[in-house]
Protein backbone atom coordinates (compact mmCIF):
# COMPACT_ATOMS: atom_id res chain seq x y z
CA UNK A 1 0.00 0.00 0.00
CA UNK A 2 1.40 3.22 -1.14
CA UNK A 3 1.61 5.90 1.87
CA UNK A 4 2.89 9.94 1.66
CA UNK A 5 3.64 11.09 5.19
CA UNK A 6 4.40 15.13 5.30
CA UNK A 7 6.19 16.64 8.36
CA UNK A 8 8.31 19.54 8.86
CA UNK A 9 5.83 22.51 8.92
CA UNK A 10 5.37 25.10 11.57
CA UNK A 11 5.16 28.75 11.79
CA UNK A 12 8.14 30.58 10.24
CA UNK A 13 9.22 34.51 10.26
CA UNK A 14 9.11 36.22 6.89
CA UNK A 15 12.27 35.66 4.98
CA UNK A 16 12.72 32.23 7.09
CA UNK A 17 13.16 29.04 5.50
CA UNK A 18 12.07 25.55 6.41
CA UNK A 19 12.31 22.06 5.05
CA UNK A 20 9.74 19.67 4.30
CA UNK A 21 9.43 16.05 3.85
CA UNK A 22 7.89 13.50 2.56
CA UNK A 23 8.38 10.01 3.46
CA UNK A 24 7.33 6.95 1.52
CA UNK A 25 6.09 3.84 1.77
CA UNK A 26 4.87 1.39 -0.78
CA UNK A 27 7.15 2.42 -3.98
CA UNK A 28 10.13 4.21 -4.41
CA UNK A 29 10.49 7.86 -4.83
CA UNK A 30 13.69 8.08 -7.41
CA UNK A 31 11.14 5.45 -9.82
CA UNK A 32 8.89 7.73 -10.79
CA UNK A 33 8.24 11.60 -10.78
CA UNK A 34 7.10 13.29 -7.62
CA UNK A 35 5.85 16.89 -6.91
CA UNK A 36 4.80 19.29 -4.07
CA UNK A 37 0.99 21.00 -4.06
CA UNK A 38 0.11 23.78 -2.02
CA UNK A 39 -3.21 25.28 -0.72
CA UNK A 40 -3.37 28.38 1.23
CA UNK A 41 -6.64 28.54 3.72
CA UNK A 42 -9.88 28.82 1.85
CA UNK A 43 -8.13 28.48 -1.53
CA UNK A 44 -7.73 26.16 -4.12
CA UNK A 45 -4.85 23.50 -5.33
CA UNK A 46 -1.68 25.12 -6.41
CA UNK A 47 0.84 23.17 -8.11
CA UNK A 48 4.37 23.97 -6.59
CA UNK A 49 6.97 21.85 -7.97
CA UNK A 50 8.32 18.11 -9.44
CA UNK A 51 11.30 16.23 -9.66
CA UNK A 52 11.59 13.32 -11.96
CA UNK A 53 13.55 10.05 -11.91
CA UNK A 54 16.32 11.54 -13.89
CA UNK A 55 16.62 14.12 -11.49
CA UNK A 56 14.85 16.93 -13.40
CA UNK A 57 13.35 19.87 -11.83
CA UNK A 58 10.75 22.02 -12.36
CA UNK A 59 8.82 25.30 -10.24
CA UNK A 60 6.02 27.23 -10.50
CA UNK A 61 6.76 31.04 -11.23
CA UNK A 62 5.79 31.95 -7.87
CA UNK A 63 8.81 30.27 -5.95
CA UNK A 64 10.99 29.56 -8.39
CA UNK A 65 14.77 30.40 -7.19
CA UNK A 66 13.38 30.42 -3.54
CA UNK A 67 12.07 26.91 -3.49
CA UNK A 68 14.35 23.73 -4.19
CA UNK A 69 12.51 20.23 -4.53
CA UNK A 70 15.06 17.10 -3.72
CA UNK A 71 15.15 13.50 -2.51
CA UNK A 72 17.28 11.35 -0.56
CA UNK A 73 17.24 7.74 -2.00
CA UNK A 74 18.49 5.77 0.81
CA UNK A 75 15.75 7.34 3.30
CA UNK A 76 12.93 6.94 -0.03
CA UNK A 77 12.44 10.50 1.32
CA UNK A 78 11.27 13.91 -0.70
CA UNK A 79 12.24 17.00 0.46
CA UNK A 80 11.29 20.68 -0.42
CA UNK A 81 13.91 23.65 0.89
CA UNK A 82 11.13 26.76 0.78
CA UNK A 83 13.94 30.17 1.65
CA UNK A 84 12.86 33.48 2.04
CA UNK A 85 9.47 32.89 3.16
CA UNK A 86 6.74 35.19 2.46
CA UNK A 87 3.35 35.82 3.66
CA UNK A 88 1.57 34.48 0.90
CA UNK A 89 3.67 31.08 1.02
CA UNK A 90 1.26 30.26 3.54
CA UNK A 91 -0.35 27.32 3.06
CA UNK A 92 -0.74 23.35 3.71
CA UNK A 93 1.54 21.21 1.22
CA UNK A 94 0.79 18.46 0.06
CA UNK A 95 3.38 15.82 -1.66
CA UNK A 96 1.46 14.00 -4.39
CA UNK A 97 2.73 11.12 -7.03
CA UNK A 98 0.92 9.55 -9.92
CA UNK A 99 0.71 5.73 -10.44
CA UNK A 100 2.01 6.05 -14.34
CA UNK A 101 5.21 7.23 -15.45
CA UNK A 102 2.87 9.68 -17.81
CA UNK A 103 3.65 13.71 -17.18
CA UNK A 104 -0.03 13.91 -18.48
CA UNK A 105 -1.13 11.09 -16.21
CA UNK A 106 -2.71 12.30 -12.53
CA UNK A 107 -1.84 12.39 -8.91
CA UNK A 108 -2.99 9.19 -7.61
CA UNK A 109 -1.34 9.48 -4.33
CA UNK A 110 -1.48 12.35 -1.87
CA UNK A 111 -0.24 12.59 1.77
CA UNK A 112 -2.23 14.84 4.46
CA UNK A 113 -0.47 17.44 3.95
CA UNK A 114 1.97 19.90 6.55
CA UNK A 115 0.47 23.33 7.19
CA UNK A 116 3.32 26.19 6.83
CA UNK A 117 2.34 29.68 8.41
CA UNK A 118 4.62 32.12 7.71
CA UNK A 119 3.70 35.22 10.08
CA UNK A 120 5.78 37.77 12.29
CA UNK B 1 0.49 29.82 -18.95
CA UNK B 2 -1.70 27.81 -19.41
CA UNK B 3 -5.37 28.68 -17.60
CA UNK B 4 -8.38 26.35 -16.57
CA UNK B 5 -11.80 28.03 -15.40
CA UNK B 6 -14.26 26.04 -13.36
CA UNK B 7 -17.22 27.69 -12.22
CA UNK B 8 -16.85 28.81 -8.20
CA UNK B 9 -19.82 26.84 -7.33
CA UNK B 10 -22.31 24.34 -8.59
CA UNK B 11 -25.96 23.69 -6.38
CA UNK B 12 -28.14 20.49 -7.04
CA UNK B 13 -31.26 18.71 -5.00
CA UNK B 14 -30.29 15.45 -4.06
CA UNK B 15 -31.28 12.25 -6.63
CA UNK B 16 -30.28 14.77 -9.56
CA UNK B 17 -27.24 15.46 -11.60
CA UNK B 18 -25.06 17.91 -10.93
CA UNK B 19 -22.40 18.82 -13.68
CA UNK B 20 -19.27 20.68 -13.02
CA UNK B 21 -17.36 22.59 -16.02
CA UNK B 22 -13.81 23.12 -16.56
CA UNK B 23 -12.72 25.26 -19.08
CA UNK B 24 -9.41 25.69 -21.16
CA UNK B 25 -7.77 26.36 -24.57
CA UNK B 26 -8.27 23.30 -26.95
CA UNK B 27 -8.59 22.04 -23.49
CA UNK B 28 -10.00 18.53 -25.47
CA UNK B 29 -6.15 17.87 -26.52
CA UNK B 30 -5.40 17.38 -22.88
CA UNK B 31 -5.93 14.19 -20.40
CA UNK B 32 -8.06 16.25 -17.78
CA UNK B 33 -8.30 14.97 -14.08
CA UNK B 34 -10.55 15.47 -11.52
CA UNK B 35 -10.45 15.09 -7.91
CA UNK B 36 -12.39 15.55 -5.07
CA UNK B 37 -11.40 17.40 -1.60
CA UNK B 38 -14.14 17.60 1.62
CA UNK B 39 -12.65 19.81 4.67
CA UNK B 40 -10.02 19.11 6.19
CA UNK B 41 -8.83 16.41 4.13
CA UNK B 42 -6.26 15.72 0.94
CA UNK B 43 -7.80 15.55 -2.70
CA UNK B 44 -8.74 12.18 -3.84
CA UNK B 45 -8.79 11.47 -8.21
CA UNK B 46 -12.06 10.69 -9.04
CA UNK B 47 -12.43 10.82 -12.53
CA UNK B 48 -8.14 10.63 -14.71
CA UNK B 49 -7.79 10.54 -18.42
CA UNK B 50 -10.73 12.31 -19.08
CA UNK B 51 -13.03 9.24 -18.01
CA UNK B 52 -11.89 6.79 -16.09
CA UNK B 53 -12.71 5.94 -13.23
CA UNK B 54 -10.34 5.01 -10.68
CA UNK B 55 -11.28 1.40 -8.31
CA UNK B 56 -13.84 2.57 -5.54
CA UNK B 57 -15.59 5.95 -6.79
CA UNK B 58 -19.21 5.23 -7.56
CA UNK B 59 -20.23 4.85 -11.33
CA UNK B 60 -21.85 8.15 -10.68
CA UNK B 61 -19.49 9.82 -10.93
CA UNK B 62 -18.19 10.33 -15.36
CA UNK B 63 -15.93 12.54 -16.93
CA UNK B 64 -16.32 14.02 -20.60
CA UNK B 65 -13.67 16.35 -22.38
CA UNK B 66 -14.08 17.93 -25.63
CA UNK B 67 -13.11 21.20 -27.74
CA UNK B 68 -12.79 24.03 -24.50
CA UNK B 69 -14.48 22.48 -22.12
CA UNK B 70 -14.10 19.12 -19.94
CA UNK B 71 -16.87 18.20 -17.30
CA UNK B 72 -17.49 16.13 -14.59
CA UNK B 73 -20.70 14.90 -14.15
CA UNK B 74 -22.06 12.90 -11.12
CA UNK B 75 -25.26 11.52 -10.96
CA UNK B 76 -27.68 10.79 -8.79
CA UNK B 77 -26.25 13.42 -6.23
CA UNK B 78 -26.11 12.01 -2.20
CA UNK B 79 -25.09 14.26 0.28
CA UNK B 80 -21.73 12.33 0.93
CA UNK B 81 -20.59 14.30 -2.70
CA UNK B 82 -20.58 17.63 -1.09
CA UNK B 83 -16.89 18.74 -1.44
CA UNK B 84 -15.01 20.76 -3.64
CA UNK B 85 -13.97 19.68 -7.08
CA UNK B 86 -11.05 20.45 -8.89
CA UNK B 87 -9.69 19.61 -12.48
CA UNK B 88 -6.17 19.31 -13.78
CA UNK B 89 -3.92 18.91 -16.50
CA UNK B 90 -0.50 18.95 -17.62
CA UNK B 91 0.80 21.78 -19.45
CA UNK B 92 3.85 20.26 -21.86
CA UNK B 93 4.79 23.25 -23.21
CA UNK B 94 5.78 24.74 -19.62
CA UNK B 95 5.97 21.81 -17.81
CA UNK B 96 3.78 22.83 -15.38
CA UNK B 97 1.01 20.85 -13.71
CA UNK B 98 -2.46 22.94 -13.70
CA UNK B 99 -5.47 22.77 -11.62
CA UNK B 100 -8.58 24.87 -12.06
CA UNK B 101 -9.56 27.17 -9.93
CA UNK B 102 -12.51 24.43 -7.85
CA UNK B 103 -16.14 24.01 -7.78
CA UNK B 104 -17.87 23.91 -4.26
CA UNK B 105 -20.73 21.63 -4.92
CA UNK B 106 -23.27 22.29 -2.70
CA UNK B 107 -26.26 19.39 -1.74
CA UNK B 108 -29.39 21.27 -1.21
Amino acid sequence: EVQLVESGGGLIQPGGSLRLSCAASGFTVSSNYMSWVRQAPGKGLEWVSVIYSGGSTYYADSVKGRFTISRDNSKNTLYLQMNSLRAEDTAVYYCASPRSYDSSGPFDYWGQGTLVTVSS
Amino acid sequence: SYVLTQPPSVSVAPGKTARITCGGNNIGSKSVHWYQQKPGQAPVLVIYYDSDRPSGIPERFSGSNSGNTATLTISRVEAGDEADYYCQVWDSSSDYWVFGGGTKLTVL
